[in-house]
Formats: structure tokens, sequence, C-alpha cells
């Protein structure tokens, strides 16, 4: 079946600007992760989402940054006002339920600010 | 909360020889352990997982081994080949059972 799909794959803004980026996770699956990696760094914890629970933000580095979850599927993850520091591989996770259960990743979105 | 620790965090070598990464867990109620590869612009992927009701795990070539009396767990690749080149992530469940943490990685270079 389909994996995990990010879009844009790329995204080039301007300092200042605010970007979407776009999760769909495997069908099915109730759990929802997004992390942060930057070049050559490891995997930094954004936000989670569990079916309808509300969802755990304490990664968010400011709040500047936002996410939803729309319908217990997409996700979009909002980043407002951008800065050069936010430039990064956005990667998105989901998993049957949270846990102990595998993650399985999307492409990811390599976002440059300018 | 749960903290991970991976090492090294970098790893060379030669064809054929074998690699060992070991990482360690503070939460002693973690239960599931999973490793992932990830090379070079692409996405991490699953490799191999073990859960706490068991000591050891292979599948071909690689191999995991857990120690829940210590919490640590090892990855071994034997005849390691240079398509094992890439960053390998440990992880393991937080107390709350509901959220993986990460290891901060270990770059492995298999030299031909």
């Amino acid at each position: 079946g389909a994996g995990v799909s990010q879009s844009p794959s790329n995204k080039v803004t301007e300092k200042g600007k605010d970007v979407e980026l776009r999760c769909d996770p495997i069908s099915g699956h109730t759990a929802l992760y997004w992390y942060r990696q930057s070049l050559g760094q490891g995997l930094e914890f954004l936000i989670y989402f569990q079916g309808n629970s509300a969802p755990d933000k304490s990664g968010l580095p400011s709040d500047r940054f936002s996410a939803e979850r729309t319908g217990g599927s997409v996700s979009t993850l909002t980043i407002q006002r951008t800065q050069q520091e936010d430039s990064a591989v956005y990667l998105c996770a989901s998993s049957w339920k949270g846990g102990g259960e595998t993650q399985y990743f999307g492409p990811g979105t390599r976002l440059l600010v300018l | 909360g749960e903290n991970v620790e991976q090492h090294p965090s970098t790893l060379s070598v030669q064809e054929g020889d074998s690699a060992v990464i070991k990482c360690t867990y503070s939460d002693s109620a973690s239960n599931y352990f999973p490793w992932y590869k990830q090379e070079l612009g692409k996405r991490p992927q699953l490799i191999i997982d073990i859960r706490s009701n068991v000591g050891e795990k292979k599948d071909q070539r690689i191999a995991v081994t857990l120690n829940k009396t210590a919490k640590h767990f090892s990855l071994h690749i034997t005849e390691t080949q240079p398509e094992d080149s890439a960053v390998y992530f440990c992880a393991a469940t937080n107390n709350a059972g509901n959220m993986l943490t990460f290891g901060g990685g270990t770059r492995l270079m298999v030299k031909p």
C-alpha cells in the first residue's frame, strides 16, 4: 500500500514569510509525528497526534510553530514568520497507534529560508 | 522523561568487518527498541526492532541485543558491505509508552 507522503518535497521561502507543510499518513494509522532534522543532525521531535486526543506539543521550539490534524488523517505543520534557523528537513511519521509501534517515515520536506 | 544516548557518533570499518553500535536508555519502563537506517538524502527506515520480552533478535547480517538490567541495547552488523554505509538511529519508548525517543545517530562508513 501507499506509504507516508509529504508535500512539497522542497520549499524555498524568504525570511518572515509563513509556510505550510503537509503530511498524508498511511491509511488507518492513528498516530502521527512531526520531526525536524537539521543537516547532519539527529531527529528532533516536534509534535505528536494520537487519535482524537489533544496533541503533545512539547517539542515545538517556539510559538511560531503550530500543527493541526484534520479528520484524524492529513496533518499540516505551519511555521509563521520563518527565520533562517528554521531551515531543515521536516519529517512526518505515522504508526498504527502510539507507543511501542513501528513509525513509518515520509520522504520529508526540505525547507530553506533565505 | 526518557533519555537515549548513542555511541559512537561515527564509525569507520573495513568491508567484511563487523560493526557494533550501542545505546543506553534511562526509563526502565521502556519496552520497545527499534533501529532505523537513514541513507544520505533519504528517509529513516526501520531495519530491526526488539521488545523487552526478548534478549536478542537476528535478521540475516543484522542482530540486536537488549540488556534490560543495564538498560542498554546494541546493533550488530556482520560482514559489512559498502551499502551498509548510512546513519543509524536507535530509539526507545518514553515512560508514557506513547512516543519514541531517538538517539543522536551513528554515521557508519564501510570502506571497500
